[in-house]
Formats: C-alpha cells, sequence, structure tokens
C-alpha cells in the first residue's frame, strides 16, 4: 500500500530564513509523482511543487525546492526566505496506483512564520 | 479563467438530514475528483470521474454517499442521511491530462482544488 508520512505537526521558522518540510513516502510502483501543496485558513489547496520519480534534478518553483531522495524515500520541501504568508499547512501528496491520478496525502505540517 | 467552485461554502445540517454539495470544474478539465478532509488531516480520496464515468470509488464512500457527473460538467455529492461522523471539509478537484508533462513516462496531472464545502452535522 502506499502511504506519505509526514513526522511535523508543527514548525516555526523565522521570518527570511529557510526552512525544511519533511515528508517520506512508501510505494511499490516503479513511477510516481510526488506533489507539496499549501494550504492556508481560509481552506483551499495550493499546489506548490511536483517531483517525478524518474526526475534527475530536484524541482524548483521560486522560493519551494523539493529534495528528493530516493533511495531514502524522502521528499522534502524547502522553502527559502520565509514571509509572513507562508505559515499555512503544507501537505505532501503521492500520486496513487493506476491511472486516476488520484492523490494521497500525508497529515500536513503546521507552519508558523515568526517577524 | 475561473478555477474550481464549490457550493455551498458551508452547509450545517441535522442528523439524519440529507445534503448535496456541488462542483463546478475548470471548463477543459475531464477528470474531476471529490476528496474529504477531516480537522487536522490531510484529504483522503473519495471518488473520481473522467468526463461522466465515475471511474473508480474509495471504500470510504459508504451506500449513503453517491456522487454524479453528468454531461461530464459539473459534479454533485450527495450524502443522505447524514451522521456526525460526516462533518468534515468536502473538497472538489480538477485537472486535465493535456495540461501534464510527461516524466520519465509518468504524466503529471495537476490537481486544481476548489475553496471546499464545509459540513457540520449537529
Amino acid at each position: 500500500a502506499q502511504k506519505i508520512t509526514q513526522t511535523q505537526p508543527g514548525m516555526f521558522v523565522q521570518e527570511k530564513e529557510a526552512v525544511t518540510l519533511d515528508c517520506t513516502y512508501d510505494t511499490s510502483d516503479p513511477s510516481y509523482g510526488l506533489f507539496w501543496y499549501k494550504q492556508p485558513s481560509s481552506g483551499e489547496m495550493i499546489f506548490l511543487i511536483y517531483q517525478g520519480s524518474y526526475d534527475q534534478q530536484n524541482a524548483t518553483e521560486g522560493r519551494y525546492s523539493l529534495n528528493f531522495q530516493k533511495a531514502r524515500k524522502s521528499a522534502n520541501l524547502v522553502i527559502s526566505a520565509s514571509q509572513l504568508g507562508d505559515s499555512a499547512m503544507y501537505f505532501c501528496a503521492m500520486r496513487g496506483s493506476g491511472n486516476t491520478g488520484k492523490l494521497i496525502f500525508g497529515q500536513g505540517t503546521t507552519l508558523q512564520v515568526k517577524p | 479563467d475561473t478555477g474550481v467552485s464549490q457550493d455551498p461554502r458551508h452547509k450545517i445540517t441535522k442528523r439524519g438530514q440529507n445534503v448535496t454539495f456541488r462542483c463546478d470544474p475548470i471548463s477543459e478539465h475531464n477528470r474531476l475528483y471529490w476528496y474529504r478532509q477531516t480537522l487536522g488531516q490531510g484529504p483522503e480520496f473519495l471518488t473520481y470521474f473522467q468526463n461522466e464515468a465515475q471511474l473508480e470509488k474509495s471504500r470510504l464512500l459508504s451506500d449513503r454517499f453517491s456522487a454524479e457527473r453528468p454531461k461530464g460538467s459539473f459534479s454533485t455529492l450527495e450524502i443522505q442521511r447524514t451522521e456526525q461522523g460526516d462533518s468534515a471539509m468536502y473538497l472538489c478537484a480538477s485537472s486535465s491530462p493535456e495540461t501534464g508533462e510527461l516524466a520519465g513516462g509518468l504524466i503529471n496531472y495537476e490537481q486544481y482544488f476548489g475553496p471546499g464545502t464545509r459540513l457540520t452535522v449537529t
């Protein structure tokens, strides 16, 4: 069975500093995709970044980068130069088995950025 | 370009009542997903439509739940005889393979989420 584990229920970071949010996954599929979403208090899920299992390089999107370590089955999100607006819940997700594209989410990490 | 919309945003109902939620996906998206999110947890997959066909249902979708997507456009999720355990945020998402990227043979179907419907069963 596929599973996503986020072991940090809550994290604090000082404004303008970098922070790493942990994510480990378990799957037997040879090909898979990993996603990070941000969920502000308003509730909407906002797509941040995607990493394919065969991608040779770590994904980057602006201030977001994904530290993908395939052998360790980890896909940590790094946010550089944190901003107050980054305070939110962050979810790591994996594309599930089959062709539907459904996502399997972790439990999430609450990030609070301190001024 | 409008995103995914959901209606209502909030619903309070008494136990035993029926409720129906609506999701309007991004117009060119043929894939539509329903997820349920309880407090402090990540979303859990409920069901998936490709056009008007419901191709996958989670075991979480009990007999009291039914979803439709007539004509492959908007979708509805109905919960009959609501229970307090149904209280949750119900999220809808849509995607299109035409917007995906080929990565090692795996198409990335980026899903766009709506704002959700928060259901409270009293």
